[in-house]
């Protein structure tokens, strides 16, 4: 089974730009999480979507927004960019079974700006 | 307010040895609790969960213990191995809710 997989892998942007980053779920995953990591922060919770549903979101502007398709697939954007953007962004995709909760994370995309 | 806490930045251990990390959580309304390791520049691996209404969980040799009274959480990786050098992190979320991380647990394991 495929793991988690994102595009791009690495971006490069300047201030003022926006970016769309993609990230397919393992098959059969309907949940999907996204997260920023730097080094300062750690690994920040960014939001959550469930069957094309946000279920959560973290404490981000609104400059940071997610939808989610039919497919499962999910795509984050961010506007207006600005170089405290510049992070590792993680996407992870879950699942609860019968041996418990899952949860999966791509190799992320890096983005810089500048 | 940091609800997952990892207290220890750093653990050294013998190969062969017993490497065990650990966690504290605040909120006593966690559902689910997760392991993972990372290594620099990749994302998370998952490792092993645990469900709140259990106390134990293994995997090969990983081994998580939940003690809900004291709101502790700990990873048993035996025997380690030097390829279990990594960072380690300890999720949870409250029911329904997203996942709080600790702040991470660099473990050494020597040959």
């Amino acid at each position: 089974k495929a793991g988690v997989t994102q595009t791009p892998r690495y971006l490069i942007k300047t201030r003022g730009q926006q970016v769309t980053l993609s990230c397919s779920p393992i098959s059969g995953h309907r949940s999907v999480s996204w997260y920023q990591q730097t080094p300062g922060q750690g690994l920040q919770f960014l939001f959550e979507y469930f069957s094309e549903t946000q279920r959560n979101k973290g404490n981000f502007p609104g400059r940071f927004s997610g939808r989610q398709f039919s497919n499962s697939r999910s795509e984050m954007n961010v506007s207006t960019l600005e170089l405290g953007d510049s992070a590792l962004y993680l996407c992870a995709s879950s699942l609860v079974s019968g041996s418990g909760y899952e949860q999966y994370f791509g190799p992320g995309t890096r983005l810089t700006v500048t | 307010d940091q609800q997952v806490k990892q207290n220890s930045p750093s653990l050294s251990v013998q190969e062969g040895r017993i490497s065990i990390l650990n966690c504290d959580y605040t909120n006593s309304m966690f559902d689910y609790f997760l392991w993972y390791k990372k290594y620099p520049a990749e994302g998370p691996t998952f490792l092993i969960s645990i469900s709140s209404i259990k106390d134990k969980n293994e995997d090969g040799r990983f081994t998580v213990f939940l003690n809900k009274s004291a709101k502790h959480l700990s990873l048993h990786i035996v025997p380690s191995q030097p390829g279990d050098s990594a960072v380690y992190f300890c999720a949870a979320r409250p029911l329904g809710n997203q996942f709080y991380f600790g702040t991470g647990t660099s473990l050494t394991v020597i040959p």
